[in-house]
Parts: C-alpha cells; structure tokens; sequence
C-alpha cells in the first residue's frame, strides 16, 4: 500500500537550506499532500499542507508541481533541532478510500 | 484542550494476553487512526474510523481489532498479543472537511509503547 517515495536519509550541516522530494505518483484528485515532522519517542507534528504551486508558512516551504506527482519540503537554515524524520502524506486513491498512509520518511541530520 | 491522549504510556505482555489501548480526543474530530512504529522504521497504518459506528482496516490490521461507540473514543484491542505486536502504537485524529477538498491535518497522541515477552 506505500503511496509515497522519499530518500531514506539526509545530511545537512546548520545555517544550509535542505529539499527534501517526495513521489507520489498515485495521489487523489481532492488530497492534499501534508508533511510531519517527528522527533525520538513522539508523535508525528504537522509541518505544512498543500494542495498546489507553492506554500509557506513560518516553519517550511511546500513546492507542488503542476502535476502534482511530487511534492518538495523546503527548510530554510535548518539548525540542530531540526534533526528528526520527515513525512510527507496522501490519500489512498486506488481503494477509494480515506486510508492515509504515511511514506517511508527521511532522516535528516543537521550537523554543526 | 487535552487534544489526543493515549494510555498507558508504557505496557508489557505475554504472549497470549488480551489488552486494550486506550485514545480520547476532545476536539471533535470526526476521524481516528491508529498507527504502530517499529524500530526504525516508519508509521504503519492498523485501523481508522471516519466517524461514530465506522471502522476500516489499514495496511496491518491482523490481531487488532477497534470499535467507535463515541466520537470521543477508540480504542485499539490486541486479542492475543504476540512478540511481533511489540511496537510504539500511535492514535491520531483530524477533522474532516465537509467540503470536496480533503485536508489532513492529524494530530497525534503521545504514544504507547508496548512490548509483548
């Protein structure tokens, strides 16, 4: 059932801008892509959503291409803290159902 | 508000032993999940409810089973726990749009991380 295609893993060292890809070739009409954020022994935190072209809010930017079959995570000037797991999340189109099904994530290491 | 609030926090089990994991959320939200996290891996989908009196499975849905009497509560039940039920077990909820357009902000628990001996 794995919708989402991400890198297993990245490095990134502080002050540097990290874009971290997303594929998901199967997503539905009416979804929304959405990105989280998780840290050892928590919950998921939700990052951003898009539906297309471009968002931003205070934490990341969202690129969506026309398409939509992919989607890009930009964090601007990562520091330490943002060593954690990136998600990035769609529906489930071919069973028809609203079955949100997280990708394999990316590790990413922010370095000093 | 609580937002999402998960019990226990920690458990441990025989093989063979029933339990149930408890999720509350006070925001109202109509959908819920469960989710269960392996070492290292990511988050895998084991059941969800759209609403009160609905339930569907999710990628891993054997030897769990689930219920939604409220739209408060769902909880997760482990029938006969085994050692591969050993995970950290997630609850999350959001609200679903009414229009056409579906968002997907989920919030979840804290998580319950369970071992089965």
């Amino acid at each position: 059932l794995a919708k989402t295609t991400q890198p297993i893993s990245m490095d990134s060292y502080e002050g540097q801008e990290v874009n971290i890809t997303c594929s998901h070739n199967n997503i539905a009409t009416n979804d929304y892509i959405t990105w989280y954020q998780q840290f050892p022994s928590q919950g998921p935190r939700f990052i951003i959503q898009g539906y297309k072209t471009k968002v931003t809010n205070e934490v990341a930017s969202l690129f969506i291409p026309a398409d939509r079959k992919s989607s890009t995570l930009s964090l601007p000037r990562v520091s330490l803290s943002d060593t954690a797991v990136y998600y990035c999340l769609v529906g489930d189109k071919d069973t028809g159902r609203r079955a949100l099904t997280f990708g394999s994530g990316t590790r990413l290491q922010v370095q000093p | 508000n609580a937002g999402v609030t998960q019990t226990p926090k920690f458990q441990v089990l025989k093989t063979g032993q029933s339990m149930t994991l408890q999720c509350a959320q006070d925001m109202n939200h109509e959908y819920m999940s469960w989710y269960r996290q392996d070492p290292g891996m990511g988050l895998r989908l084991i059941h969800y409810s759209v609403g009160a009196g609905i339930t569907d499975q999710g990628e891993v849905p054997n030897g769990y089973n689930v219920s939604r009497s409220t739209t408060e509560d769902f909880p997760l039940r482990l029938l006969s726990a085994a050692p591969s039920q050993t995970s950290v077990y997630f609850c999350a909820s959001r609200r679903t749009s009414g229009s056409k357009v579906l968002t997907d902000t989920q919030y979840f628990g804290p998580g319950t991380r369970l071992t089965v001996l």
